[in-house]
């Protein structure tokens, strides 16, 4: 049963990074698949983040595209965002997950999300 | 960047009424490329569909999925008391994106 993991600061003051890591479980990232990140502000909808695969090919949303970078360490079977410059508008609970076996798509495994707050 | 639409915002209905869902894309979608999940609260999305029309492993047959081009649909046949939620659809074209999420709530 494939299971992930986030894990990382709570809290994180404006204009800092905030730094996020992915653990995956009972599977390998190495065979396949992309991995994603994907964030819910309180009371509202999801939004992609971006998704890596284990070459380290990256799709980013374009509107956060120059603050974000997701990277993956294969030997540790995990992956990581970083979001730079962030303000209250980036306070959400962030999830990854994984998703597109070839190509970037659909989300079929998530972890339990881990809740952001952006303040000073 | 395709936008998604979803419809109603809100949809109340009784349990064992057939619930419809509206997906409507800005621009055409690979129906390989779209996909609903339901949410509840507290919990993390869970997929129901994906290819517009295939059910996620363990997923009842009640759930369906339709659509092709710019227009999708999710049908509950018949709701049961834990199908009440948040259901969203996702694209996948060059980028992502989400619709707002229809709630499905108790008449």
């Amino acid at each position: 049963q494939v299971q992930l993991q986030e894990s990382g600061p709570g809290l994180v003051k404006p204009s800092e990074t905030l730094s996020l890591t992915c653990a995956v479980s009972g599977y390998s990232i190495s065979n396949g698949y992309y991995w994603g990140w994907i964030r819910q502000p309180p009371g509202k909808g999801l939004e992609w983040i971006g998704s890596i695969y284990h070459s380290g090919s990256t799709y980013y949303n374009p509107s956060l595209k120059s603050r974000v970078t997701i990277s993956v360490d294969t030997s540790k079977n995990q992956f990581s965002l970083k979001l730079s410059s962030v303000t209250a508008a980036d306070t959400a609970v962030y999830y990854c997950a994984r998703g597109g076996w070839l190509v970037p798509n659909y989300f079929d495994y998530w972890g339990q999300g881990t809740l952001v707050t952006v303040s000073s | 960047e395709i936008v998604l639409t979803q419809s109603p915002g809100t949809l109340s209905l009784s349990p064992g009424e057939r619930a419809t869902l509206s997906c409507r894309a800005s621009q055409s979608v690979s129906s390989s490329y779209l996909a609903w999940y339901q949410q509840k609260p507290g919990q993390a999305p869970r997929l129901l569909i994906y290819g517009a029309s295939s059910r996620a492993t363990g997923i009842p047959d009640r759930f369906s999925g339709s659509g092709s081009g710019t227009d999708f649909t999710l049908t509950i046949s018949r709701l049961e008391p834990e199908d009440f939620a948040v259901y969203y659809c996702q694209q996948f074209g060059s980028s992502s994106t989400f619709g707002p999420g229809t709630k499905v709530d108790i008449k």
